[in-house]
């Protein structure tokens, strides 16, 4: 089947690290990645991790997948109120079908 | 500037009303694909268009329409509007290849009354 879940929201301080989760259902998907989607705004690729890879390093991001328990999660280190947006969890198997989550929203308090 | 542009941003329409949502993309890009977002639903796909003239249903395709006569221009159509196709609509494009990210529009916010 082809589902992805995430929680709706999340709340933390500036300077704090962020952690969103995401959970997919087919493990045969390719490719996991996370979009940002800021107000009034269409999405835009964060990163994303290849179903081989456990982690991925970028910066102020990192992913971790663990493909056994079918669970993807970012982390935001010192979260900074620009960081405010809807996450969106994604997943494909080509280029062709991509299944979005229903993303969630990060709320950073100054 | 590499982009998707589409238009309108805002769209107020009534019910039965046919009206087009255009979509357009500078990248050369092969792939193009319309989603609808809502709340509570995330992004659902409405169609998609692998290279000119080839286009292929989404998870959603009813009550919409589209074409692909161009490999820039992707336009969606609402041949007879509801108001359950009230919704924020954004149109994406990608290379086409395995790890191709999609671009996105700014969207289109679309209510029919």
């Amino acid at each position: 089947g082809e589902d992805v879940e995430q929680s709706l929201f999340l709340s933390v301080r500036e300077g704090d690290s962020s952690v969103i989760n995401c959970t997919y259902t087919d493990s045969s998907s390719t490719y996991l990645y996370w979009y940002k989607q800021e107000p009034g705004a269409g999405l835009q690729l964060l990163t994303y991790i290849f179903s081989n890879m456990d982690m991925k390093q970028d910066q102020r991001l990192t992913v971790l997948l663990n493909k056994k328990d079918k669970h993807l999660s970012l982390r935001i280190a010192d979260t900074q109120t620009g960081d405010s947006a809807i996450y969106f969890c994604a997943e494909s198997w080509g280029y062709q079908k991509v299944t979005f989550g229903i993303g969630t929203k990060l709320q950073v308090i100054p | 500037e590499a982009q998707v542009t589409q238009n309108p941003r805002y769209l107020i329409t009534v019910t039965g009303k046919k009206l087009t949502v255009t979509c357009s993309q500078n990248m050369n890009h092969e792939y193009m694909s319309w989603y609808r977002q809502d709340p509570g639903l995330g992004l659902r796909q409405i169609y998609y268009s692998m290279n000119v003239e080839v286009t292929d249903k989404g998870d959603v395709p009813e009550g919409y329409k589209v074409s692909r006569k161009e490999k820039r221009n992707f336009p969606l159509i609402l041949e007879s509007p509801s108001p359950n196709q009230t919704s924020l609509y954004f149109c994406a494009s990608s290379l086409g290849q395995a790890m191709s990210p999609l671009h996105f529009g700014n969207g289109t916010r679309l209510t029919v009354t």
